[in-house]
């Protein structure tokens, strides 16, 4: 079946380093990938996305490439920053599915 | 634009008391409905989805149930509450199938619940 591997968390960084998160996926087909953020207390917001391979998904400074050959989808951010504390999660949809698969979240701390 | 909200915010419930939650959509007409539970510092479990009025398909076995009375409108219950009901409630839309070229879900600000 389908499904997505993140990194394990917490990962606590310093304000302006640069930021990776890991995001693998199994999954049949050709799956559009997906990005969401939580911020503490909050729902969560989709942060970007890419629907086919060699798209680059964008938003507020972070940037992910759906990668086929190595079925990845990693989060980058050049320079982060205190309010970019959160917990990340990669999802994958696949075909025709009606439901997201979600991996178990990655805590991020960033430390002023 | 389209919008999700949940109510209520917060709730503190006795063991073996109902529940009810609600979750509505402005903005779009017969999306799919998703309910989510989050519980303390774990990753998503999607609960149950409709892609229609009374259509509701369950993806774990519990004692909660959802229902679907209108087409914006997506309820989550139970008749007795369990202490390891605690956690945080989403709900979520997303387009229907025969009008989507994406997946993604858009989810409401949640409701958090304690099961004392």
């Amino acid at each position: 079946g389908n499904s997505v591997t993140q990194m394990e968390g917490p990962v606590t960084l310093s304000e302006e380093a640069f930021l990776t998160i890991n995001c693998t996926y199994t999954a049949t087909g050709y799956p559009s990938l997906f990005w969401y953020v939580q911020y503490p207390g909050e729902g969560l917001q989709l942060l970007l996305k890419a629907t086919k391979a060699d798209d680059k998904g964008s938003n507020k400074g972070f940037e992910a490439t759906y990668r086929k050959e190595t079925t990845s989808f990693h989060l980058e951010k050049g320079s982060v920053q205190v309010s970019d504390s959160a917990v990340y999660f990669c999802a994958l949809a696949s075909g025709g599915a009606q439901k997201l698969v979600f991996g178990q979240g990655t805590r991020l701390t960033i430390n002023p | 634009s389209q919008t999700i909200h949940q109510w209520p915010a917060t709730l503190v419930q006795p063991v073996g008391s109902p529940l009810s939650l609600e979750c509505t959509v402005e903005g779009t007409s017969n999306p799919n409905l998703y309910w989510y539970r989050q519980a303390a510092g774990r990753g998503l479990q999607l609960l149950f989805y409709s892609v229609g009025i009374g259509q509701i398909s369950s993806e774990v076995p519990q004692n909660l149930s959802a229902s679907r009375p209108q087409d914006r409108q997506f309820i989550l219950s139970s008749k007795k509450l369990l202490l390891s009901d605690s956690g945080f409630y989403l709900c979520a839309w997303s387009v229907p199938r025969k009008f989507r070229f994406s997946y993604e879900q858009y989810f409401g600000p949640g409701t958090r619940l304690t099961v004392t």
